[in-house]
């Protein structure tokens, strides 16, 4: 059974970096599927941020590829998610997911999310 | 970037009835014979939850009154019959071509 849960700050000041990790268990990050980030803003929308594929590639949304950056640590089957120069418009919940890649990018498994506030 | 119109917004159904959601693709999301859309459904506090993947095809574990439809840039998620447990936000995204998108959700209620 995969199962995926986020961890990190739940507040961060403006124009700092937002970091969040998330540990993957039943399923190794190196075997298979790619690795997203997505987050969902007061009001609902749904942002997908990026991915860490498999085999350690990334993906960024353009809208925020000059901000973003995902990696991983396999040893600890964790990925991790480092947003830069924050504002108040970059809080939302966190969630990460997991799921097959490519145009077959659907999200199978996610985490329970994680509520990151902006604010000084 | 595919824009995801879902109509309608907001949608009440009485138990046993059937519900219908739509979402239409500012451009066409099929390649390869496939068409790159999918479904989820929210409850208040918790992630979304995969129901059909590809448009038409039910992922494990989902009941058979879930069933979608659909290509190129026209697509419905119907239950039916509705049961109180599908009090929720659905939602549609595609991912065939990046970046993935979401649509606005449409929130269905029991009449």
């Amino acid at each position: 059974d995969v199962q995926l849960q986020e961890s990190g700050p739940d507040l961060v000041k403006p124009s700092q970096s937002l970091s969040l990790t998330c540990t993957v268990t039943g399923y190794s990050i190196t075997s298979g599927y790619s690795w997203h980030w997505i987050r969902q803003f007061p009001g609902n929308k749904l942002e997908w941020m990026g991915y860490i594929h498999y085999s350690g590639s990334t993906n960024y949304n353009p809208s925020l590829k000059s901000r973003i950056s995902i990696t991983r640590d396999t040893s600890k089957n964790q990925f991790f998610l480092q947003l830069n120069s924050v504002t108040t418009e970059d809080t939302a919940t966190y969630y990460c997911a997991g799921g097959p890649y490519g145009s077959s990018a659907w999200f199978a498994y996610w985490g329970q999310g994680t509520l990151v506030t902006v604010s000084a | 970037d595919i824009v995801l119109t879902q109509s309608p917004a907001s949608l009440a159904v009485s138990l046993g009835q059937r519900a219908t959601i739509s979402c239409r693709a500012s451009e066409s999301v099929d390649s390869y014979g496939n068409s790159f859309m999918h479904w989820y459904q929210q409850k208040p506090g918790q992630p979304p939850k995969l129901l059909i993947y590809r448009a038409s095809n039910l992922e494990s574990g989902i009941p058979a009154r879930f069933s979608g439809s659909g290509s190129r840039t026209d697509f419905t998620l119907t239950i039916n019959p509705v049961e109180a447990d599908d009090v929720a936000t659905y939602y549609c995204q595609q991912s065939n071509e990046d970046p993935y998108t979401f649509g606005g959700g449409t929130k269905l209620e029991i009449k």
